[in-house]
């Protein structure tokens, strides 16, 4: 079965460059969740989309930006890197802004430097 | 928001049951309890879920105390596969966003 993609697999920026992560849901899942998880940290949801419109905001930084396309896939554009920002990126999707079941993609790796 | 308190690790042997518990004391009526679980260098996973009444699916079973205080995940036969960090986590009302906690690492060993 089609999982969620998540694009580039791994990603190394400098300090104070920009970088843009992109998320291609599940063929027919129309919502979708972004979650940013720290070295050795739990995952914290930034931010979510239902139907192209942003559905609910987590701890997302003012740099970070997102949005969710016709086709529902997603981008999370990141401004002014920070080493603090170094981790892995997880887009996960669902059918319905009422689903419970989310289901995850791989992960993009950031590495600032 | 309500919190949830897990064991920090948990050792299993492989091919016997796992129960991972789960306390919730602060539930709310319409709180739902999720599970997920996330393996060695992967995304989390979906495990099972419910609102009152005891779950089953292929991977799991969820059985929820009748005072919705606790719950226990149980894994009826543990693999070595199944080693992973499960996570216990209440969402309410049309939230959907996921708020992890710390989770239990569970050790399947051979």
């Amino acid at each position: 079965a089609a999982g969620v993609i998540q694009s580039p697999r791994h990603l190394i920026k400098e300090k104070r460059e920009t970088a843009t992560l992109k998320c291609y849901p599940i063929p027919r899942h129309d919502t979708v969740y972004w979650y940013q998880q720290g070295p050795g940290q739990d995952p914290q949801f930034l931010i979510s989309f239902y139907e192209k419109m942003q559905s609910d905001k987590g701890s997302i930084p003012d740099r970070f930006s997102a949005q969710q396309f016709s086709d529902y896939h997603s981008e999370l554009n990141m401004s002014s890197l920070e080493l603090g920002d170094s981790a892995l990126y997880f887009c996960a999707s669902s059918l319905g802004s009422l689903s419970y079941e989310q289901y995850f993609g791989p992960g993009t790796r950031l590495t600032v430097t | 928001d309500a919190k949830t308190t897990q064991p920090n690790s948990m050792e299993s042997n492989e091919e016997e049951p796992v129960h991972l518990p789960c306390n919730h004391s602060t539930i709310s009526g319409t709180d739902y309890i999720h599970w997920y679980r996330q393996l060695p260098s992967q995304g989390p996973e979906y495990v099972i879920h419910g609102l009152t009444s005891n779950v089953n699916n292929r991977m799991a079973s969820l059985a929820i105390a009748e005072d919705r205080k606790s719950s226990t995940l149980i894994l009826h036969r543990a693999t070595l596969r199944d080693a992973a960090v499960y996570y216990c986590i209440l969402s309410s009302g049309s939230a959907r966003q996921l708020t992890f906690g710390s989770g239990t690492q569970l050790t399947v060993l051979p």
